[in-house]
């Protein structure tokens, strides 16, 4: 079963912050969150694994409540780069990973 | 790096035709992924293999069947294409629970 990802889309102006949830229904071991761009294949940013651990990469972290199953993505002081898909893909118990819809994210000068 | 490859970018098939869209990883992983991904419903899994000639159902597997005779290797079939097979198919490859690595995808036209 896919997770939810809100909000659908998001429109920032460089150096403004933004913040991605995805939720699921089941049980998680883990969630990896991935960053499309536009004709492109998405790219892997980083991977949680239940504990609750917050994760960085550059102005990019991300937070997993396991009780909660939910993740939340953080873009601080945001850069025209950050434009994108961004994707929660959540892990339970085997080797799949279920993917949400996506959050388009749109960051101007 | 790490490197997945589709032996498409590009596919124009008319329906009822029979589609191979083949998917080749260089770094060894036992694990494989065909997603189909639609405008506002993300990537959703339709076939996956955790080893050679093993296979698992996705969420969306009707329609379609899979292939892994190599390991480096994951095939996806489309048995008789119709118009709703229209999309982007993008294959995966992963070391047991680490990061998945995606190939660039092939856009499928079903005519």
């Amino acid at each position: 079963q896919q997770p939810v990802q809100s909000p659908q889309a998001v429109i920032l102006r460089e150096g403004e912050d933004a913040v991605i949830n995805c939720s699921s229904s089941k049980a998680l071991y883990s969630v990896h969150w991935y960053r499309q761009k536009h004709g492109e294949a998405p790219v892997f940013l980083m991977i949680l694994l239940k504990g609750g651990e917050q994760k960085g990469h550059d102005k990019i972290s991300a937070s997993f409540n396991e009780k909660k199953q939910q993740s939340s993505l953080y873009l601080t002081a945001s850069q025209l780069s950050y434009s994108g898909t961004y994707f929660c893909g959540t892990g339970s118990n085997d080797y799949k990973l279920s993917f949400g819809a996506g959050t388009t994210v749109t960051v101007r000068a | 790096d790490v490197k997945v490859t589709q032996s498409s970018r590009y596919l124009v098939k008319r329906t009822g035709e029979k589609v191979f869209l083949e998917c080749v990883q260089d770094m060894d992983h036992e694990n494989m992924f065909w997603y189909r991904q639609d405008p506002g419903l993300g990537l959703r899994l339709i076939y996956f293999s955790y080893d050679v000639k093993m296979k698992e159902k996705g969420d969306i597997p009707e329609g379609y069947s899979v292939s892994r005779e190599k390991k480096e290797r994951f095939s996806l079939i489309l048995e008789s294409a119709s118009t709703n097979q229209t999309s982007m198919y993008l294959c995966a490859s992963r070391f047991d629970r680490g990061e998945q690595y995606f190939g660039p995808g092939t856009r499928l036209t079903v005519t």
